[in-house]
């Protein structure tokens, strides 16, 4: 089956500090990635749709001066959090896919970040 | 907004059948239907899509509606590792997900 790595799978950072989370797809060419957080107990809350090649769109109160999302290459995807505050702890989760035919993703194994 | 309607919670016996259902009444004609699960502290895992016809896989089955405004997964022997949260989205690469349904397997 298709494989989404992250890293790193969990980091811990200073108030005020910027972390970047890589995604890659390890044995697929992905043309669409997605980023997500999740806080416990709670689903999966889609941040930001990424597509190679073109600027990330971003869903409707997420900051995307604060989350940068890079997706510059078939294989790669990086979601920068800058400026991180402790209300940025969470778990985010990147997927990988195809838009055709059939739009299936497969995710990444999370990162935990924890701000301090 | 998923647009997806999924019982919070289900109960299972181990080696028994289980059936999740999902109601996307709103679903459009390119939707797919796409199911994944979540253990705790790991990424949702993919387990069966499909666009109108029942689907099968090593995983589980997919029983879509005729007028495909719900569908059911089909675990056909639950295991306690089949335990999770399963969620199930109707996509045109739309990615959102709803709260799910939490399964429990009892042994």
């Amino acid at each position: 089956g298709a494989v989404v790595s992250q890293h790193p799978s969990w980091v811990i950072c200073k108030s005020g500090t910027s972390v970047k989370i890589e995604c890659r797809s390890l044995d697929f060419q992905a043309t669409t990635m997605f980023w997500y957080r999740q806080f416990p107990k709670q689903s999966l809350m889609l941040m930001a749709t990424s597509n190679e090649g073109s600027k990330a769109t971003y869903e409707q109160g997420v900051e995307k001066d604060k989350f940068l999302i890079n997706h510059a290459s078939l294989t790669l995807s990086t979601l920068t959090v800058t400026s991180a505050h402790p209300e940025d702890s969470s778990f985010y989760i990147c997927s990988a896919g195809q838009a055709t035919p059939s739009y299936e993703q497969y995710f990444g194994p999370g990162t935990r970040l924890t701000v301090t | 907004d998923a647009k997806t309607t999924q019982p919070n919670s289900m109960e299972s016996n181990e080696e028994e059948p289980v059936h999740l259902p999902c109601n996307h009444s709103t679903i459009s004609g390119t939707d797919y239907i796409h199911w994944y699960r979540q253990l705790p502290s790991q990424g949702p895992e993919y387990v069966i899509h499909g666009l109108t016809s029942n689907v099968n896989n090593r995983m589980a089955s997919l029983a879509i509606a005729e007028d495909r405004k719900s569908s059911t997964l089909i675990l056909h022997r639950a295991t306690l590792r089949d335990a999770a949260v399963y969620y199930c989205i109707k996509t045109n690469n739309d990615m959102r997900f709803g709260a799910g349904t939490r399964l429990t397997v009892k042994p």
